[in-house]
């Protein structure tokens, strides 16, 4: 199974700064087809996942583009460029190249300092 | 606008059965593969099973295999998964998902294995 692990697990930010969270696959996700299939979710405090980001830098649709994502191989990141209060959530990077299973990070907490 | 609502959740005792229902709208149902992913609360979140658009497809984390199904009614717009021989470790809240992607989550509907 591909582990999947974020850092850090979690990240004191200050309003209008920026922020980075890092995830690191232990295989290559790029799939036979070219294509990288990692995923980016965002889970606010009492609510479901949304997810953000898939093929790693593609934004989904009514994602501010303060958010993105960059990568390749085994090493990925989600960036915000300036963090507002309703970013405070905890992220989570999936891969869905070596499956099954599909597999998660652990999880990043971003909260306000 | 696309929407997933997850029903059938509750206490259940240890060894015993429940069926998770997901009904979906907003979108072509039978043209997507569905997942459930689930999350022990305060925890991170772990993919269970999916299904293919046409059924044919059904993939599972080991934990479950050999005691959770999951199917599909494309007729009725509708993912289930039927979890047999519960443990307390599949206590979780189950989110249905649209596509392996899961681009689209409902709100999840809560399932706690105690005696």
């Amino acid at each position: 199974d591909v582990v999947m692990t974020q850092s850090p697990l979690s990240l004191p930010v200050t309003l209008g700064q920026p922020a980075s969270i890092s995830c690191r696959s232990s295989q290559s996700l790029v799939h036979s087809d070219g294509k990288t299939y990692l995923n980016w979710f965002q889970q606010r405090p009492g609510q479901s996942p949304r997810r953000l980001i898939y093929e790693a830098s593609k934004r989904d649709s009514g994602v501010p583009d303060r958010f993105s994502g960059s990568g390749s191989g085994t090493a990925f990141t989600l960036k915000i460029s300036r963090v507002e209060a309703e970013d405070v959530a905890v992220y989570y990077c999936m891969q869905g190249t070596h499956w099954p299973p599909w597999t998660f990070g652990q999880g990043t907490k971003v909260e306000i300092k | 606008e696309v929407q997933l609502v997850e029903s059938g959740g509750g206490l259940v005792q240890p060894g015993g059965s429940l069926r998770l229902s997901c009904a979906a709208s907003g979108f072509t149902f039978s043209s997507y593969w569905m997942s459930w992913v689930r999350q022990v609360p305060g925890k991170g979140l772990e993919w269970v099973a999916n299904i293919k658009h046409d059924g044919t497809e059904k993939h599972y984390v080991d934990s479950v295999k050999g005691r959770f199904t999951i199917s599909r009614d494309n007729a009725k717009n509708s993912l289930h998964l039927q979890m047999n021989s519960l443990r307390a470790e599949d206590t979780a809240i189950y989110y249905c998902a649209r596509a392996r992607g899961c681009e689209y989550w409902g709100p999840g509907t809560l399932v706690t294995v105690s005696s």
